[in-house]
Formats: C-alpha cells, structure tokens, sequence
C-alpha cells in the first residue's frame, strides 16, 4: 500500500494565483482531512470528508475549496493565493471516531 | 477537545529510555489520549493511543494516570530516528473529527 500521497511536494505561487492540491489514498478509508501547518506551530484542520459526497468545514476554511467525488481523492483548492496561504499542507485519512489519522509526506506552498 | 500541556522540549541520550510528559486536567470520561509524531519535513505519524489502561505497541508504551489528569509516553531505548516533536492530543470517540495539534514537546537524541 502507497498509503496517503499527495501531489506536488514544492510549489510556488504568485498572489492572485490558483491552484489544486491532490491527496490520494489506497485503504478505503471513509474519513480524510486537510491540515495546514504553520513554522513552529502545530496542524490546523481545513477541510473534512466522511465519505464520497460529504464535506465540512474545519477550523481555518477560509480561502480554500474542496470535493470529495471518490473515496480515494480529496482534492483541495486554492483560490486567489494570498501571502497567508503559505504554508506547509498535509492531507490525511482514517477510519473516524477515535482511529488513527495516516498522514501524507505534505506540500510545502509558498506564495509570493 | 479538552486541552492539553506539555514541555516544549526534552533531551536523551541514545539507548536511554525517555519519558514523556503530558498533562490534560479537563479530560472528560470519553476522552482517549493519543500520541503523535513529527519528525523533520515529514507528516505526523500515529505512535500509540489509550483510555484508561496502560497500553504497550511496538514503538512505545503509554502510561496513563489512575485520575486520567497526565498521560507519559514512553520510549524505552531512544535512538537517533526518535528525535521528533511529540504530541498529545486528547480525542473524543464521538466528537469533532479533527486532531487538534498544540506545539508539542521537541525530543532531541544525543548521541
């Protein structure tokens, strides 16, 4: 199993840019989730998603779109990059409740 | 999620067992305690997670206080791959989804 993976792992934006994150994972997992993190800070959670279908906000959804068409991928989507949008990006899957959360290796973004 | 305290850093020598500390006074009786790590420029990865008893697994055992209010993880031989910031993070069976994540405690192995 490749587990959670995420394309790309670098990219560079410029302000007023717009770009899509990819996450895809390969243990049919119900739960995923969006996570930012900020230098010396621990994740924030973006996005959500029970189940193909069903999406919900998390803490920091501002600025930032998803869809959950398969249980495999869950996409998120940057609109109009800001400054404040940099950040490091990490998608995650699990079986809900109190399981564990798999993450994926993260997409470092910086936006100029 | 109810909140939870842990010391900004730590240092162990290599081979030496490690102990972990973690505090949660407002832990509600439906809390489980979870244990997280990050090691340099990759994604957290689940170490170990209990609810009352102390609970043991293959990278670490988890010793939980009889009044639930601290938690310490425990790294029996620490090597070099240990160094990582550890979380503690307290998780409801039913409740929000997400992990909330505070700073956690950066473990440095001293060869």
């Amino acid at each position: 199993n490749a587990g959670v993976t995420q394309t790309p792992k670098f990219r560079i934006l410029k302000i007023g840019q717009s770009m899509t994150l990819q996450c895809t994972q390969d243990m049919n997992h119900n739960y995923m989730y969006w996570y930012r993190q900020d230098p010396g800070m621990g994740l924030k959670l973006i996005y959500y998603s029970v189940g193909a279908g069903i999406t919900d906000k998390g803490e920091v959804p501002n600025g930032y779109n998803v869809s959950r068409s398969t249980t495999e991928d869950f996409p998120l989507r940057l609109e109009l990059a800001a400054p404040s949008q940099t950040s490091v990006y990490f998608c995650a899957s699990g079986l809900g409740g109190y399981n564990e959360q798999f993450f994926g290796p993260g997409t470092r973004l910086t936006v100029l | 999620d109810a909140k939870t305290t842990q010391p900004n850093s730590m240092e162990s020598n290599e081979e030496e067992p490690v102990h972990l500390p973690c505090n949660h006074s407002t832990i509600s009786g439906t809390d489980y305690i979870h244990w997280y790590r990050q090691l340099p420029s990759q994604g957290p990865e689940y170490v170990i997670h209990g609810l009352t008893s102390n609970v043991n697994n293959r990278m670490a055992s988890l010793a939980i206080a009889e009044d639930r209010k601290s938690s310490t993880l425990i790294l029996h031989r620490a090597t070099l791959r240990d160094a990582a910031v550890y979380y503690c993070i307290l998780k409801d069976r039913a409740g929000s989804y997400q992990l909330t994540f505070g700073k956690g405690t950066k473990l440095s192995v001293i060869p």
